[in-house]
C-alpha cells in the first residue's frame, strides 16, 4: 500500500524568507502524481502545486516550487518569499493510478506553516 | 476554477439520530467523489469513493452501515451518519474530480466541509 510521510509537524519562517517543506512516500507504481494541498483556518482545502511522475521537470507556481526526487521517493515543497497569507497547514498527497486506485488521494500527516511578520 | 458544495456546513444533533450531508458539484459532472473525515490537527482521511450509479467502496475500518453513502447523480452525493454517536463528531469533506483526461490528469476540488458535533 502507499503511505505518505510528512515528518515536520510544524514549521517557521520570517516573513520574504524561504522555506521547505519535506514529503516522503513510498510506492510500487511507476506512473503516479503527487500534490501539495493547503488548508488555511477556514478549513478549505487549496491545491498548490502539482507533479506527475513521469516529468523529470520540477514543478513551479509562482512562488512555490517542488524537488521531486523520484528515485529517492521524496517530494519537498519550497516557498519563496512567504507571505502572512501562506500561514497555513500544508498536506503532501499521493495519487496513483484511476484504474488500481480510483483516483484517491492518499495524505501526509501535515506541516503547520506559521509565518512571522 | 470548479466548484464543489457542502450543505450544511455545521450540524449539530443528539445522539442516536442520523445526519445527511450533502456534496453537489456545481459546475460539473462528477461520476465519482470522495468522503474524507478530518479530526482537528490531523490529516484527511479517506473514508469511502462514491460512484455514481453503483454502490460506494469503503476503506478498510469503515463501517458502511453507518456512513451510507448515496451517488444519487452526477453532481449529487450524500453522507448520511446513523445513529450518531459523540465519537462521530468530526469534520467531513467530501471532493469530486473534474474529469478523467487522456493524460489521466485531474484536478480534485474540495467541498468547504461540514463540522458535524453529536451531542
Amino acid at each position: 500500500a502507499q503511505t505518505v510521510t510528512q515528518s515536520q509537524p510544524e514549521m517557521s519562517v520570517q516573513e520574504a524568507e524561504t522555506v521547505t517543506l519535506s514529503c516522503t512516500y513510498d510506492t510500487s507504481e511507476s506512473d503516479y502524481y503527487l500534490f501539495w494541498y493547503k488548508q488555511p483556518p477556514s478549513r478549505q482545502m487549496i491545491l498548490v502545486i502539482r507533479q506527475e511522475a513521469y516529468k523529470q521537470q520540477n514543478a513551479t507556481e509562482n512562488r512555490f516550487s517542488v524537488n521531486f526526487q523520484k528515485a529517492a521517493k521524496s517530494f519537498s515543497l519550497k516557498i519563496s518569499d512567504s507571505q502572512l497569507g501562506d500561514a497555513a497547514m500544508y498536506f503532501c498527497a499521493y495519487r496513483g493510478s484511476i484504474y488500481n486506485q480510483g483516483g484517491k488521494l492518499i495524505f501526509g500527516q501535515g506541516t503547520e506553516l506559521s509565518v512571522k511578520p | 476554477g470548479a466548484v464543489v458544495s457542502q450543505h450544511p456546513s455545521w450540524v449539530i444533533c443528539k445522539s442516536g439520530t442520523s445526519v445527511k450531508i450533502e456534496c453537489r458539484s456545481l459546475d460539473f459532472q462528477a461520476t465519482t467523489m470522495f468522503w474524507y473525515r478530518q479530526f482537528p490537527k490531523q490529516s484527511l482521511m479517506l473514508m469511502a469513493t462514491s460512484n455514481e450509479g453503483s454502490k460506494a467502496t469503503y476503506e478498510q475500518g469503515v463501517e458502511k452501515d453507518k456512513f451510507l453513502i448515496n451517488h444519487a447523480s452526477l453532481t449529487l452525493s450524500t453522507l448520511t451518519v446513523t445513529s450518531a454517536h459523540p465519537e462521530d463528531s468530526s469534520f467531513y469533506i467530501c471532493s469530486a474530480p473534474e474529469g478523467w483526461r487522456e493524460d489521466y490528469t485531474d484536478t480534485q476540488y474540495f467541498g468547504p466541509g461540514t463540522r458535524l458535533t453529536v451531542l
